[in-house]
């Protein structure tokens, strides 16, 4: 069965810093990854996926993730905060890409950005 | 429509009434999930349907919970008899084939006092 672990619960930076969320997997097959960001009150986004192709993917607003198949791992980064990147921030794993395989949520970091 | 419709976004019920979410996905979409959030958590999977089949109901938490798609479109996520354990927002995503992106909508918000 798969599984994703968030490190951190909390991450608080400080606009034009970097940023980095953690994120490491669990999967028996060559898994799909995501990350999603949710806004309060707002639904789910989609930032950036990974399917087994290029293993630094590229995202919306700036984000990018790189899969590491040796650490079991797919962190969030970004180069620069900006204070409407402050959201709640899930790293998901799906065993495919397609069909009916539901997507498997970690708990959620929670990004703060101070100015 | 544009995007994923949940209704109502808000619903405050007593404990043992039965409650009823609605889902409009995206026209067209063939693929529809519904999820449950705990305060703090992750959406966790609570069942899936390919147009108008429920293929994976694996989720539900209950008998309590019951989901329908009658016509291949617009879904209902039942609740009977609520308990306060089931307050959460409660996620529909859709999408348009077996593969793609997932489009969530907004969730209820649903509160059992």
């Amino acid at each position: 069965a798969q599984s994703v672990t968030q490190l951190d619960s909390h991450v608080s930076v400080s606009e034009g810093t970097p940023v980095l969320l953690r994120c490491n997997y669990s999967s028996s097959y060559s898994p799909s990854l995501f990350w999603y960001v949710q806004h309060p009150n707002k639904g789910l986004q989609l930032l950036l996926k990974y399917t087994s192709a290029a293993t630094l993917v590229k995202g919306i607003n700036g984000f990018e993730a790189e899969f590491k198949k040796s650490e079991t791992s797919f962190h969030l980064t970004k180069p620069s905060a900006h204070m409407s990147d402050a959201a709640e921030y899930f790293c998901v794993v799906s065993d495919t890409w397609s069909g009916n395989t539901p997507l498997v949520f970690g708990k959620g970091t929670r990004l703060s950005v101070i100015a | 429509g544009a995007g994923v419709s949940q209704s109502p976004r808000y619903k405050v019920a007593k404990r043992g009434q039965d409650v009823a979410l609605r889902c409009d996905p995206i026209s067209g979409h063939v693929s529809l999930f519904w999820y449950q959030q705990a305060l703090g958590q992750g959406p966790e999977f609570l069942t899936y349907f390919q147009n108008e089949a429920q293929l994976d109901k694996s989720g539900l938490p209950s008998d309590r919970f019951f989901a329908e798609r009658p016509e291949g479109s617009v879904s209902t996520l039942k609740i009977q008899r609520t308990q306060q354990e089931d307050s959460a927002v409660y996620l529909c995503a859709s999408r348009s084939t077996g593969a793609g992106e997932l489009f969530f909508g907004e969730g209820s918000r649903l509160t059992v006092l």
